[in-house]
């Protein structure tokens, strides 16, 4: 089985801090791990993805996240908030292949000016 | 340059009055999935093609259907809506060469059901 966890539904900050999003996730194989955005009225788009290659993974718009295995977290990270950002944040999880993706509930990222 | 498109965007429609939402891609994926989002909540899968093989969930009503006549179309028919399915509809593909588990989604169709 698998789940993942997002810690914050909300997470606000001012423009230009540093953004921290948390994701927990448990799974029984090695994981898959992603990080989609999702703009008002938008489709998700996927921002960065862990495969088992590199624990540090660098996505767009500056996002990146670390893939801690002794931790179980896959947290996203932003050095500087832009407005553009406010958007919600999803974490999920996979095993293998298709069909078996397991979404977090979502974080709603805020930024104010 | 858009790769999946979902058509209509935004759909209104009355109380058991069925209604049909398109997707179609230019990415030649061979998976396309249907998703449900309700406000505030993430999408929920309601059923997948893996080329013709049709995969159905097994908690998706049976008041939804699917359809898929080739490789870039799939069709998501609800047969008699209901307020519960009001909802954000959201069409997604996924390919062996770009990765299974690697999702491109559509832009959604959001269906009000008045």
């Amino acid at each position: 089985a698998q789940s993942v966890t997002q810690l914050d539904s909300h997470v606000s900050v001012s423009e230009g801090t540093p953004v921290l999003l948390r994701c927990n996730y448990s799974s029984s194989y090695s994981p898959s791990l992603f990080w989609y955005v999702q703009h008002p009225n938008k489709g998700l788009q996927l921002l960065l993805k862990y495969t088992s290659a590199a624990t540090l993974v660098k996505g767009i718009n500056g996002f990146e996240a670390e893939f801690k295995k002794s931790e179980t977290s896959f947290h996203l990270t932003k050095p500087s908030a832009h407005m553009s950002d406010a958007a919600e944040y999803f974490c999920v999880v996979s095993y293998s292949g298709y069909s078996t993706l397991t979404f977090g509930k979502g974080t709603m990222l805020l930024v104010s000016p | 340059d858009a790769m999946v498109i979902q058509n209509p965007r935004y759909q209104v429609t009355q109380f058991g009055k069925p209604v049909t939402l398109s997707c179609s891609q230019t990415l030649n994926h061979n998976v396309m999935y249907w998703y449900q989002q309700k406000s505030s909540q993430a999408p929920k899968l309601l059923f997948h093609y893996y080329d013709k093989d049709f995969n159905n969930e097994a908690d998706t009503p049976d008041n939804f259907q699917s359809r898929r006549p080739n490789t870039s179309f799939c069709f998501l028919d609800i047969r008699s809506p209901g307020l519960g399915d009001a909802a954000m509809y959201l069409c997604a593909t996924s390919s062996v060469t770009s990765g299974l588990n690697v999702l491109t989604f559509g832009a959604g169709s959001r269906l009000t059901v008045l």
